[in-house]
């Protein structure tokens, strides 16, 4: 059965680093999202990407994060200067159609340091 | 963000028996509604789904229950096995919007030999 991967299981950085995180989505999902789970918190919304643009974005998605598809199967999620309430589990997401199901991959873990 | 609230943290019941989980939302725009079972270091898994336009969508073991007047869903899962316990996220969406889900807090489900 088709799956969405993502690389790495576990990222540690230092404070102000870059960071990029990255997803394979199901080959053929034309929309993509990342969300982010804080310990002990909710799973957020952070961005949804269709059509090689962002379709929404939260307040979380400030001007440090950006989302790239740099090819046809590749979907990833830039931090560009990390900051220790980054850390979270980030989960990228992918579906069919504009409604349905989201099928979600295993997650990054992130631990700025 | 408590547009989406699961007030239970923790369920616990006998294998065999049903377990219900239960799912409380305040954004009446919200037409989709889902829930995913996740495994510790696994992504949200989805489980099973409702339209608005539905009260009941019924699939094997589990059954989603909608009352919009209510503002409410429950998950009902007959009969429970071992291998149910995980967390259960409800999560709700408008899909004329992007469909951004917007997830509970979730709840601990222990099914007991």
């Amino acid at each position: 059965e088709p799956e969405v991967t993502q690389t790495p299981s576990h990222q540690v950085t230092q404070m102000g680093q870059e960071v990029i995180l990255r997803c394979v989505p199901i080959s053929n999902h034309l929309y993509f999202y990342w969300y982010r789970q804080i310990l002990g918190q909710k799973v957020e919304f952070l961005v949804s990407f269709y059509n090689n643009e962002i379709s929404e974005k939260s307040e979380i998605f400030d001007d440090q994060f950006s989302v790239e598809r740099p090819d046809g199967s590749n979907f990833t999620l830039k931090i560009r200067s990390t900051k220790l309430e980054d850390s979270a589990m980030y989960f990228c997401a992918s579906r069919t159609g504009p409604s349905g199901e989201q099928f979600f991959g295993p997650g990054t873990r992130l631990t700025v340091l | 963000d408590q547009q989406v609230k699961q007030n239970s943290p923790s369920l616990s019941v006998q294998e065999g028996r049903i377990s219900i989980l239960n799912c409380d939302y305040t954004n009446s725009m919200f037409d989709y509604f889902l829930w995913y079972k996740k495994y510790p270091a696994e992504g949200p898994t989805f489980l099973i789904s409702i339209s608005s336009i539905k009260d009941k969508n019924e699939d094997g073991r589990f059954t989603v229950f909608l009352n919009k007047s209510a503002k409410h869903l429950s998950l009902h899962i007959v009969p429970s096995q071992p291998g149910d316990s995980a967390v259960y996220f409800c999560a709700a969406s408008v899909r004329t919007s992007g469909s951004r889900l917007t997830f509970g807090e979730g709840t601990q489900l222990t099914v007991n030999p």
